[in-house]
């Protein structure tokens, strides 16, 4: 169960795009659709901002998106804002029935 | 409102336990499977337990297999996490948090957290 990797930071200019990867194994992200992306702004309790790779609940922005690529998945901002400014942590569910959070990327806007 | 309360946390010794439980209000808390994640002071979030919406089934992160363990009681709309033999890396703020469907996630509810600090 060893967490999936993410880059420790990633940083844009207000406006830009940003994609921040997740990269797991065949036995996570691989094989599954069950891959989220939280937002936890310092001091604050994470939130869900896409699920099931590509969608997006009721309430978050349109300029956050998600894909994957087979053992990889991205989250991407577009038209970066100084609210973006967070940490971001992707989950998948995993072959043993059990969920793996990844390591985090700090997301700083220039 | 959709609301996860968590309770129970405070400074214990090694070796010793706690209990820590998680109380929920404005939906249907025997409908879903519920999670505990907790995250170390400046860590990242680490997954620690899954049980399904009626207790039938339960899976641990390999970290906290055999020393904890998950519970709810679906009467009182509250979740529970036995926590037995605390190490000192067991220190960090523990959330309960709600699965959206079943129990492969994700997780769209999260309370508050409460702290847990393992220390003699």
């Amino acid at each position: 169960q060893s967490a999936l990797t993410q880059p420790a930071s990633v940083s844009g200019s207000p406006g830009q795009s940003i994609t921040i990867s997740c990269t797991g194994t065949s036995s996570d992200v691989g094989p599954y659709t069950s891959v989220s992306w939280y937002q936890q702004h310092p001091g604050k309790v994470p939130k869900l901002i896409i699920y099931d790779v590509s969608n997006r609940p009721s309430g978050v922005s349109n300029r956050f998106s998600g894909s994957k690529s087979g053992n990889t998945a991205s989250l991407t901002i577009s038209g970066l804002q100084s609210e973006d400014e967070a940490d971001y942590f992707c989950s998948s569910y995993t072959s043993s029935s059990t969920q793996v959070f990844g390591t985090g990327t700090k997301v700083t806007v220039l | 409102q959709e609301q996860l309360v968590e309770s129970g946390g405070g400074v214990v010794q090694p070796g010793r336990s706690l209990r820590l439980s998680c109380a929920a209000s404005g939906f249907s808390f025997s409908s879903y499977g519920m999670h505990w994640v907790r995250q170390a002071p400046g860590k990242g979030l680490e997954w620690l337990a899954v049980i399904s919406f009626d207790g039938g089934y339960k899976y641990f992160a390999d970290s906290v297999k055999g020393r904890f363990s998950i519970s709810r009681d679906n009467s009182k709309n509250t979740l529970y996490l036995q926590m037995d033999s605390l190490r000192t890396d067991d220190t960090a703020l523990y959330y309960c948090a709600k699965d959206r469907r079943g129990n492969r996630g994700p997780l769209d509810l999260w309370g508050q957290g409460t702290l847990v600090t393992v220390s003699s």
